[in-house]
């Protein structure tokens, strides 16, 4: 057990739509990393967060955002949702969000777009 | 685009056997990663090398790293039935960055 947990972890729904997929880091980690995880391109990074700033971004789509609450915890907002947009959706979190730091990753958000 | 490339992409061995996969990447790094997903389960963490150290063991696992090559191994040895999983390399510069992973089947 990672200690991360992420909620829900599967989600259906339509095309247009907008979800939130919930983050709970490990306790006393400071910095939040969200991925996407598809057949076709892999594992992404999205954006990372540092108690509470966003500290680094990659390949996140105008579409989502995201946020880390006072409480650490983080959300991630998916709208107008595209079939593209299906994958696995992975929470990490690490102690000080440095490079030389260990991730630990939550079991995912399956994401399906019908 | 990814970074880090494994190689094989899949790797199909008998229990007892040792398991090697290779990463190679692109461009300079700080440390490199490397992590096992279980099927539908996230990434875990197995093991970071930096930069500057050209081999590392842990347990069972032996990543070594050629920076000059920008390459980096990871063995296996005395395979398991469980260690039946996907195997990803991160390199890191600011962010991790995973290649398309190695799916290691280890047949009991």
């Amino acid at each position: 057990d990672s200690g991360v947990t992420q909620t829900p972890k599967h989600l259906i729904t339509a095309t247009g739509q907008r979800v939130t997929l919930r983050c709970s880091p490990r306790s006393g980690d400071l910095s939040v990393y969200w991925y996407q995880q598809s057949l076709d391109q892999g594992l992404q990074f999205l954006i990372q967060y540092y108690n509470g700033e966003e500290r680094a971004k990659g390949n996140i789509l105008e579409r989502f955002s995201a946020q880390q609450f006072p409480d650490l915890h983080s959300e991630l907002n998916l709208s107008s949702l595209e079939l593209g947009d299906s994958a696995l959706y992975f929470c990490a979190s690490s102690e000080f969000g440095t490079d030389n730091q260990p991730q630990h990753f939550g079991d995912g958000t399956r994401l399906s777009i019908l | 685009s990814q970074q880090g490339e494994e190689d094989p992409q899949a790797l199909s061995i008998q229990e007892g056997e040792n398991a090697t996969m290779n990463c190679s990447y692109k461009t300079s790094i700080n440390n490199l990663q490397w992590y096992r997903q279980n099927s539908g389960r996230g990434l875990v963490h197995l093991i970071l090398i930096r930069s500057n150290e050209r081999e590392k063991h842990s347990g069972r696992l032996r990543v070594t790293l050629d920076t000059s090559k920008k390459s980096s191994s990871l063995l296996i040895t005395a395979s398991r039935a469980a260690d039946t999983a996907s195997y990803f390399c991160g390199t890191s510069y600011g962010k991790l960055t995973f290649g398309q992973g190695t799916i290691l089947t280890v047949h009991p």
